[in-house]
């Protein structure tokens, strides 16, 4: 079976524009999360959804916003990007939204300059 | 809120040798569970081993070992017989065990390398 997989798998954007990261969950598993995770620190939660609604929420601007779809595969949105939005961006897929399995995809590296 | 400490920034280990790994947590919860996440350079987060709050029994996953001291609130791994693939960072990670979802709270992780 096919692991978590997200695109692209690199990216480079500028200041102020806008970025769209796409995750793709393990067939049957119904939550997707989203971590950002800066160079040299451990991943910090944004967002899950299950079932197409929003589980939680971490504490980061509302420039970031996220969505599921019916297949839950799940898109992840940053606006007016900065300098400081470059991270590895993580996807992880559970089967259900309380779930502590969770799987990780190889992530989307964003730099922004 | 719940807080995860790696004070540990990086260690060394020499192959075929043992070592362990720190962590420390900080939660007001009685039902949680606690994670060690493996990172190799390649990224791919691999989870290595999973501790239920509830079980008194500390987990074990072929040459990994946890020692869970509940009061304590510490959760190290233990690498036995390390090999070079071992070599990666690490992460101790936390979630709530009656929580409506699956928010995972992450240490800042140490870098571990194996001599050959």
């Amino acid at each position: 079976d096919a692991g978590v997989t997200q695109s692209p798998t690199h990216l480079i954007k500028t200041r102020g524009q806008h970025v769209t990261l796409r995750c793709s969950p393990i067939s049957g598993h119904k939550s997707v999360s989203w971590y950002q995770q800066v160079l040299g620190q451990g991943p910090q939660f944004i967002f899950q959804y299950y079932e197409k609604e929003e589980r939680g929420r971490g504490n980061f601007p509302d420039r970031f916003s996220a969505r599921q779809f019916p297949n839950y595969s799940s898109e992840l949105n940053v606006n007016a990007l900065l300098l400081g939005d470059s991270a590895l961006y993580l996807c992880a897929s559970s089967l259900s939204g309380s779930a502590y399995e969770q799987y990780f995809g190889p992530g989307t590296r964003l730099t922004v300059t | 809120a719940q807080t995860v400490t790696q004070s540990q920034p990086e260690m060394s280990v020499q192959e075929a040798e043992t070592v362990t790994l720190s962590c420390t947590y900080d939660t007001s919860e009685s039902d949680y569970y606690l994670f060690w996440y493996k990172q190799p350079p390649s990224r791919q987060m691999i989870l290595v081993i999973r501790q239920e709050a509830y079980k008194q029994q500390n987990a074990t996953e072929n040459r990994f070992s946890v020692n869970f001291q509940k009061a304590a609130k510490s959760f190290s791994l233990k690498i036995s017989d390390s090999q070079l693939g071992d070599a990666a960072m690490y992460f101790c990670a936390y979630k709530e065990g009656t929580g409506a979802n699956s928010k995972l709270t992450f240490g800042k992780g140490i870098t571990l390398s194996v001599r050959p």
